[in-house]
């Protein structure tokens, strides 16, 4: 298993550019998360899923967008880039009911300039 | 509302012990323990909830008082390789222990062994 992948690893846009950050699994986990990181704040929820066609908004939604078509895929775009969404950003999964932990992937960091 | 960590960090010799506390404003029914290294992703180690049930796969303790609203974790004998960031999480949602609707986390706990 593969476990949680994020692609790409780095990438740098100009402000009011968009962008979707990739986050695939493999293990079948019905729920998925997306956080940013940034130094001092610790892991911020931006939004879940709890199934293929069923996403919510976190904490820090404004600016992201997200969707979830098939189980394994839970892909985040940005709508147009401003340098405050420059952070690191993780992608989570969990088993439903069996297990309680969450399975980060291995992040994407994002600078806007 | 993010949990509030404390302290926001610390620095140890090899073999000393550590406390990290967390505490909500809200009520809580699951504490959920994370480790991240610098760099890399943040690992699961225990997650504690409401009755008593906790659920981990390392040699690190916790307790959490539902009145109090409030969980510790208590690094016994540290190894330099327990250096690194400690973050509590709290189910965003409030309602389920688990956790399916993603975690609301502290800012952390930094983490320093020194040999």
């Amino acid at each position: 298993n593969a476990g949680v992948t994020q692609t790409p690893k780095f990438q740098v846009l100009k402000t009011g550019q968009s962008m979707t950050l990739q986050c695939a699994q493999d293990m079948n986990h019905e729920y998925m998360s997306w956080y940013r990181q940034d130094p001092g704040m610790g892991l911020r929820l931006i939004h879940y899923s709890v199934g293929a066609g069923i996403t919510d908004q976190g904490e820090v939604p404004n600016g992201y967008n997200v969707s979830r078509s098939t189980t394994e895929d839970f892909p985040l775009r940005l709508l147009s880039a401003a340098p405050s969404q420059t952070s690191v950003y993780f992608c989570a999964s969990r088993r439903a009911f069996s297990s309680y932990e969450q399975y980060f992937g291995p992040g994407t960091r994002l600078t806007v300039t | 509302q993010q949990p509030v960590q404390s302290p926001q960090a610390v620095i140890l010799r090899e073999g000393e012990d550590a406390v990290i506390n967390c505490s909500s404003s809200k009520a809580l029914y699951s504490v959920h323990w994370y480790r991240q290294k610098h760099g890399e992703a943040p690992v699961f180690l225990m997650i504690l909830l409401k009755g008593g049930e906790q659920k981990g796969h390392e040699k690190i303790s916790a307790s959490f008082n539902e009145k109090k609203q409030q969980s510790s974790l208590y690094l016994t004998a540290s190894q330099l390789s327990y250096s690194g960031t400690y973050f509590c999480g709290t189910p965003h949602g409030g309602y389920s222990g688990g956790g399916a609707d993603g975690l609301t986390f502290g800012k952390g706990t930094h983490l320093i062994i020194q040999p």
